[in-house]
């Protein structure tokens, strides 16, 4: 089984709003990986986790807070979001990180809409 | 800082027809380079993953070749199908740095 579910689908929310988008593995992976892609543009990474523990942050804004309980589940806490961060969230897992086999695997992504 | 392009941005051909999609990398310090293909509104789907000691790899009608020295990868479609519609993006891996993707071929195949 190779995939990763996200949920929800399709989030709007207002500037103003919490909200948290949610990405699960079984596949036993220790790298996961938050990206944002905006439309007709390549996926744009935003953080890392490897083992459970923050391995890069491209330089995110804090609006945006990562955070990954377990080594099956990868959270994106989102606070005080503005128009321009609208744009697909995709979620990907691979066995570990910046090893020569380190097959991505991504889930269908979260649709985010910010009014 | 690594740069990846893709060469055609976009390609319609007629059902059948083989196809070569190029890609591009200005550091050739990869240890892979992944192959995707992303339906519109969709996520991405992993085609291919060739090791940077690999020359190619195949997976059904679909070929990719490395050659990591001097920065480039195709990917070879062979008898193409309207189901081959879709955005084709690559994506290198290098030492201490995660994957960057180029910014796709879209690729229609008209019936």
């Amino acid at each position: 089984d190779t995939e990763v579910t996200q949920t929800p689908k399709h989030l709007v929310m207002g500037m103003t709003n919490k909200k948290s988008l949610k990405c699960e593995q079984h596949m036993g992976h220790r790298a996961m990986y938050w990206y944002k892609q905006k439309a007709k543009k390549p996926p744009e990474l935003m953080f890392v986790y490897s083992y459970e523990k923050l391995s890069i942050n491209e330089s995110v804004p804090s609006r945006f807070s990562p955070e990954c309980p377990n080594s099956s589940l990868l959270n994106l806490h989102l606070h005080a979001l503005q128009p321009e961060d609208s744009a697909l969230y995709l979620c990907a897992s691979s066995q570990e990180e910046g090893v020569i086999h380190n097959e991505q695997f991504f889930g269908p992504g979260t649709r985010l809409t910010v009014l | 800082k690594q740069e990846v392009t893709q060469i055609p941005a976009a390609l319609s051909v007629p059902e059948g027809e083989n196809l070569v999609l190029n890609c591009s990398f200005t550091d050739s310090a990869i240890y892979n380079l992944q192959w995707f293909r992303q339906d519109p509104g969709k996520g991405l789907t992993s085609l291919l993953l060739i090791q940077s000691s690999q020359r190619e790899q195949t997976s059904g009608r679909l070929n990719a070749s490395l050659d990591k020295s001097s920065g480039r990868s195709t990917l070879y479609i062979a008898a193409s199908q309207p189901g081959d519609s879709a955005t084709y993006l690559c994506a290198p891996g290098g030492y201490g740095q995660n994957f960057v993707f180029g910014p796709g071929t879209r690729l229609s195949v008209l019936p």
